[in-house]
């Protein structure tokens, strides 16, 4: 199994301020996606960030929002933009294929 | 309707108990199943994945594919507080590449 750490674990901000978050990973993989959950909710897919190409995101989620960059095989950050109370959630990557995926311990972001 | 379907709960358990988590999904295509636990403030850890129909067992966990019925299982075997946490099964997406979509999650408590 990957051994995945995030930072930081967790951040309160202002509206309107920018926040970047880091995942890192102990062996290189190729592809590396990113989730949201939202209080009391399941985790949704954000974004797949593979090395070497742009990431693909999901319905519901635009780079000017979330822009992520992916410069090797180890590490990828998301940035969550311009903030708003409503992007209060725990942000997580992960790394994996078909059958099994890991996650990261997680970044719990506070928007005030 | 959701690709993936999970009663949240709460459910609460006497020790020892034998618990029984569900999902139900959409997809017939799906091949891979994984159960993932989530104790609080933490990220997802993979519990157990299996492909295509049949059970696996590991430990006091057992995990339970009906590929006939699109409904999935995770059993716990002698309950133990530390077992409390939430209980996500989760799939590849049929719109992501290796994403993953999760059910809601289901939040299990074990009373000493």
């Amino acid at each position: 199994s990957a051994v995945i750490s995030q930072k930081p674990s967790r951040d309160i901000c202002q509206r309107g301020t920018s926040l970047t978050i880091q995942c890192q990973v102990d062996s290189q993989v190729t592809m590396m996606f990113w989730y949201r959950q939202q209080p009391g909710q399941s985790l949704t897919l954000i974004a797949t960030a593979n090395q070497g190409s742009e990431a693909t995101y999901e319905s519901g989620f635009v780079i000017d929002k979330f822009p992520i960059s992916r410069p090797n095989l180890t590490f990828s950050t998301l940035t969550v933009s311009n903030m708003s109370p409503e992007d209060s959630s725990i942000y997580l990557c992960s790394v994996g294929g078909t059958d099994t995926q890991y996650f990261g311990p997680g970044t719990r972001l506070t928007v005030l | 309707q959701k690709e993936v379907e999970q009663d949240p709960g709460p459910l609460s358990v006497p020790e020892g108990a034998i618990v029984s988590l569900n999902c139900t999904y959409s997809n017939s295509a799906f091949q891979y199943f994984m159960w993932y636990r989530q104790y609080s403030r933490k990220g997802p850890e993979l519990l157990m994945y299996t492909y295509s129909s049949g059970n696996k067992e590991d430990g006091r966990f057992t995990a339970q594919v009906d590929k006939s019925s699109k409904y999935i299982s995770l059993f716990i075997r002698d309950s133990q507080p530390s077992d409390s946490a939430t209980y996500l099964c989760a799939m590849p997406s049929s719109n992501s590449g290796y994403a993953l979509n999760f059910g809601k999650g289901t939040s299990l408590l074990v009373t000493p």
